[in-house]
């Protein structure tokens, strides 16, 4: 069946340090690829999305692309900052239900 | 975007006794809601969708006799964990969907900030 693996966790970083999430898929077809990003004591929250090959999604800094070829959406930022700590969440669908990966909680140090 | 609450936000109660868990989508009217469980450093694992006046469609594995799910309004459904034990403790998560326009996207799921339960 269809599966999601991301980097994991945590990871800590330096505020202004660059980010990398690694993200892979196993699935048939073509889903669409999203990240969420969870604050502490909130829901998740759509971060950026990507619905076809060659997609870059992209929201507050953050970038992923998808790709085909390594069934790969990694997440990227170039300087991150303390605000960025959280649980990201990479996730893939197709129609209506969301598989998710396991997460990966992200600390950032001023 | 818009708001998904749950209630209660924690809940912890002994053996045998059921547990009634409310998810509300606030400002939008949800035509599908989903209820998930995450363990300890797993992903978040889909239990059970339900569209609004209709019986929950549950994932395999998941017992619907012990995790009773109720839509019965477009803002309003319910996850009661009946007959409680240990192993149900757990985080539980739903999330809501509605018609697309306006800030609501096709098939955008906006998350509840989920229920801790313990089962003692």
């Amino acid at each position: 069946g269809d599966s999601v693996t991301q980097m994991e966790g945590p990871v800590t970083l330096s505020e202004e340090a660059f980010l990398t999430i690694n993200c892979t898929y196993t699935a048939t077809g073509y889903p669409s690829l999203f990240w969420y990003v969870q604050y502490p004591g909130e829901g998740l929250q759509l971060l950026l999305k990507a619905t076809k090959a060659d997609d870059k999604g992209s929201n507050k800094g953050f970038e992923a692309t998808y790709r085909k070829e390594t069934t790969s959406f990694h997440l990227e930022k170039g300087s991150v900052q303390v605000s960025d700590s959280a649980v990201y969440f990479c996730a893939l669908s197709r129609g209506e239900k969301l598989v998710f990966g396991k997460g990966t909680k992200l600390t950032v140090n001023p | 975007g818009a708001v998904v609450s749950q209630h209660p936000s924690w809940v912890i109660c002994k053996s045998g006794t059921s547990v009634k868990i409310e998810c509300r989508s606030l400002d939008f009217q949800a035509t599908t809601m989903f209820w998930y469980r995450q363990f300890p450093k797993q992903s978040l694992m889909l239990m059970a969708t339900s569209n609004e006046g209709s019986k929950a469609t549950y994932e395999q594995g998941v017992e619907k006799d012990k995790f009773l799910i109720n839509h019965a309004s477009l803002t309003l459904s319910t996850l009661t964990v009946t007959s409680a034990h240990p192993e149900d403790s757990s985080f539980y998560i739903c999330s809501a969907m509605g018609l697309a326009g306006g800030r609501i996207s096709y098939n955008e799921q906006f998350f509840g900030p989920g229920t801790r339960l313990t089962v003692l």
